[in-house]
C-alpha cells in the first residue's frame, strides 16, 4: 500500500518567512508532485519531479521553489511567504507519469499571516 | 495548454439517484481521462480512468463515457448513497510521451452532495 505522508499538517507562518514542506513517499515511486488546492479553482500543479535532483515547473510555479535530493523525498519551499500563498497544498507521486495514478498526501494547510 | 471545464460546481441527489459529472477539454490530443474523489477532509484518490481507445468504461457503481469528437468525457454515478458525497475531479492528459500536453490538467472539482 502506497504511503506519501506530508510532514505538516497544519502551519501558521508569517508574511516574508521561509517554509519548508516535506512529502516522503515509501513505494520508489520516480515522479513527484506539489499541487495547490484552493476552493473553487480545483488542483493546480506548482512543480513536479521525474528523477532526483530534476524538476519541472508546473502552472503556477511562481513564489515557490522545489527540491528533490533523494528519490523518497520532495519538497516545498516558499522563500518569502505571502498572504495569497495561504492555502491547501498536496503532495503526491506516481510510478507512471503518463497514465499512472497519482497518491496523494493528507495535505498541508499553510497559513501566511 | 489544456484547459478543462467540469460542470457542475454543486450537485444535490437523493440516495438511489443516478448523478452525472460532465468535463469539456480543449487538446484533441488529450488521450488519458481519470476521475478522483475526495472525501471531506481526506486525499484525493483514483476512482476510474478512461484512455481514449474506449468509448465507457465500468465499475459497478460506476461509469465514465467518453466522446472524443465533442471531446467531452462524463462520470455516472448510479444509485447513490450517502458515502458518495465528496468532491470530484476530472482530468486530462496526453499520454504519449513528448506531447505538448503532458501534464495532467484538472478540472475545477464538483461537490456531490448524497441526501439520505
Amino acid at each position: 500500500d502506497v504511503k506519501v505522508t506530508q510532514s505538516s499538517r497544519y502551519l501558521v507562518k508569517r508574511t516574508g518567512e521561509k517554509v519548508f514542506l516535506e512529502c516522503v513517499q515509501d513505494m520508489d515511486h520516480e515522479n513527484m508532485f506539489w499541487y495547490r488546492q484552493d476552493p473553487g479553482l480545483g488542483l493546480r500543479l506548482i512543480y513536479f519531479s521525474y528523477d532526483v535532483k530534476m524538476k519541472e515547473k508546473g502552472d503556477i510555479p511562481e513564489g515557490y521553489s522545489v527540491s528533490r535530493e533523494k528519490k523518497e523525498r520532495f519538497s516545498l519551499i516558499l522563500e518569502s511567504a505571502s498572504t495569497n500563498q495561504t492555502s491547501m497544498y498536496l503532495c503526491a507521486s506516481s510510478l507512471d507519469f503518463y497514465t499512472g495514478e497519482l497518491f496523494f498526501g493528507e495535505g498541508s494547510r499553510l497559513t501566511v499571516l | 495548454g489544456e484547459n478543462v471545464e467540469q460542470h457542475p460546481s454543486t450537485l444535490s441527489v437523493q440516495e438511489g439517484d443516478s448523478a452525472v459529472i460532465k468535463c469539456t477539454y480543449s487538446d484533441s490530443a488529450s488521450n488519458y481521462f481519470p476521475w478522483y474523489k475526495q472525501e471531506l477532509g481526506k486525499r484525493p484518490q483514483l476512482i476510474i480512468d478512461i484512455r481514449s481507445n474506449v468509448g465507457e468504461k465500468k465499475d459497478q457503481r460506476i461509469a465514465v463515457t467518453l466522446n472524443k469528437t465533442a471531446k467531452h468525457f462524463s462520470l455516472h454515478i448510479t444509485e447513490t448513497q450517502p458515502e458518495d458525497s465528496a468532491v470530484y475531479f476530472c482530468a486530462a492528459r496526453n499520454s504519449n510521451s513528448g506531447g505538448s500536453n503532458y501534464k495532467l490538467t484538472f478540472g475545477k472539482g464538483t461537490l456531490l452532495t448524497v441526501n439520505p
